[in-house]
């Protein structure tokens, strides 16, 4: 499968500030997903970022508030712009295996708001 | 449209006992559908897949799923329970008609009574 590299790990981040998460996958691959885990919950998809177009967002987020960026087709970058509290979840990139067999996910990103 | 049902927030087994966690899907068209588990602070790992060939797949460390159309079920089973089960169980279903996006239930907590 994919290997992806997902940084920060972490961070405690101030309200009203924006943190740049980014991911490496070892492959080229078309398609990847950025997700949503708040605390105690499943995940919930935030967009489908494909190379060379616009990131497609799903209901109740939006690219003002979660800018994506897809500049190749091993990268990926998720801001989240003014944060609050709210903010506070684990986010999570995940790309389609290679093989056809499922997915693979990143580490993840536990960003606390402050 | 996509979803997924996992029937129990929370399960608890003894040690050596069967594990039996719940997922009922509903699918426009023919789905793709998984099982991920999450331990404690570490990220997503696929345990099996299911795509349309054998009903019955068998998943890493004991755990299988069967397909049941019929029923619109695709329930985790393993024989024994292990103390190293104990973690988060998602049931995720995909859309193998264009759509690669995931749609996750809202998870199983496995608990292992010693």
């Amino acid at each position: 499968s994919a290997v992806i590299s997902q940084k920060p790990s972490r961070d405690i981040c101030q309200r009203g500030t924006s943190l740049t998460i980014q991911c490496q996958v070892d492959s080229q691959v078309t398609m990847m997903f950025w997700y949503r885990q708040q605390p105690g919950q499943s995940l919930t998809l935030i967009a489908t970022a494909n190379q060379g177009s616009e990131a497609t967002y799903e209901s109740g987020f939006v690219i003002d508030k979660f800018p994506i960026s897809r500049p190749n087709l091993t990268f990926s970058t998720l801001t989240v712009s003014n944060m609050s509290p709210e903010d506070s979840s684990i986010y999570l990139c995940s790309v389609p295996h290679r093989l056809g067999y499922g997915y693979t996910f990143g580490s993840g990103t536990r960003l606390t708001v402050v | 449209a996509q979803s997924v049902t996992q029937l129990d927030s929370h399960v608890s087994v003894s040690e050596g006992t069967p594990v039996l966690l719940r997922c009922n899907y509903s699918s426009s068209y023919s789905p793709s559908l998984f099982w991920y588990v999450q331990h404690p602070n570490k990220g997503l790992q696929l345990l099996l897949k299911y795509t349309s060939a054998a009903t019955l797949v068998k998943g890493i460390n004991g755990f299988e799923a069967e397909f049941k159309k019929s029923e619109t079920s695709f329930h985790l089973t393993k024989p024994s329970a292990h103390m190293s089960d104990a973690a988060e169980y998602f049931c995720v279903v995909s859309d193998r008609f264009g759509n690669e996006k995931l749609t996750f239930g809202t998870g199983t907590r496995l608990t292992i009574i010693p």
